[in-house]
């Protein structure tokens, strides 16, 4: 069973605007959340994270949500870049897991120019 | 700037073949990953390790091993290797220090073919 899920497969956005990816997630042991970017032929790059303390992370143009009650976080990219364009992986942990993930299936983002 | 090497982009090995992936951290991490990317499958993890000598089953370890002799290398061996195996193999590593669970760090990544 997918405990991480990124319902939307592909996102088509305008630069300058905001792009805004989704997560839901199914396992209330989860306590932390991290995302990640992978260009074509790369491995991921770490983005940015969220404690379940915590409701907002900010860095730079980056900002992760995180709604507890709705099992649900979500990143914004204000405003989108073409460089941007990748997919994007959601991933989540919990304190007893030897650093272990779940990660999403993920979101393909395109910023037209 | 913490380096994961994959030792090989690509590789074609054929049905019944004991092929190995082998995966070299510079950071002194503690734990390491391996995981597989298939479309629309996002990333699954077949096995990890969090100290030398030390495994742990994934997601979907059925027709894998592993093996850390090293802290600083980790290698995934397919046994029998079938075509299902047919992939793009992802190694990272991560430290156990700091807040949270810390990024792990991802190597480039092996596409493997079996024909």
């Amino acid at each position: 069973d997918q405990q991480v899920k990124q319902n939307s497969p592909s996102l088509s956005v305008q630069e300058g605007r905001i792009s805004i990816l989704n997560c839901d997630y199914t396992n209330s042991m989860f306590d932390y959340f991290l995302w990640y970017k992978k260009y074509p032929a790369e491995g991921p790059t770490f983005l940015i994270s969220i404690s379940s303390i915590k409701d907002k992370n900010e860095d730079g143009r980056f900002t992760v949500f995180l709604n507890k009650s709705a099992k649900h976080l979500s990143l914004h990219i204000v405003p989108s870049q073409p460089g941007d364009s990748a997919v994007y992986f959601c991933a989540a942990s919990d304190a007893g897991g030897y650093q272990k993930v779940t990660f999403g299936t993920g979101t393909k983002l395109q910023v037209i120019p | 700037d913490v380096k994961v090497t994959q030792s090989s982009r690509y590789l074609v090995k054929r049905t019944g073949e004991k092929v190995f992936l082998e995966c070299v951290q510079d950071m002194d991490h503690e734990n390491m990953f391996w995981y597989r990317q298939d479309p629309g499958l996002g990333l699954r993890l077949i096995y990890f390790s969090y100290d030398v000598k030390m495994k742990e089953k994934g997601d979907i370890p059925e027709g894998y091993s592993v093996s850390r002799e090293k802290k600083e290398r980790f290698s995934l061996i397919l046994e029998s290797a079938s075509t299902n195996q047919t992939s793009m193999y992802l190694c990272a590593s991560s430290s156990n220090y700091g807040t949270g669970t810390q990024p792990q760090h991802f190597g480039d990544g092996t596409r493997l073919s079996i024909l």
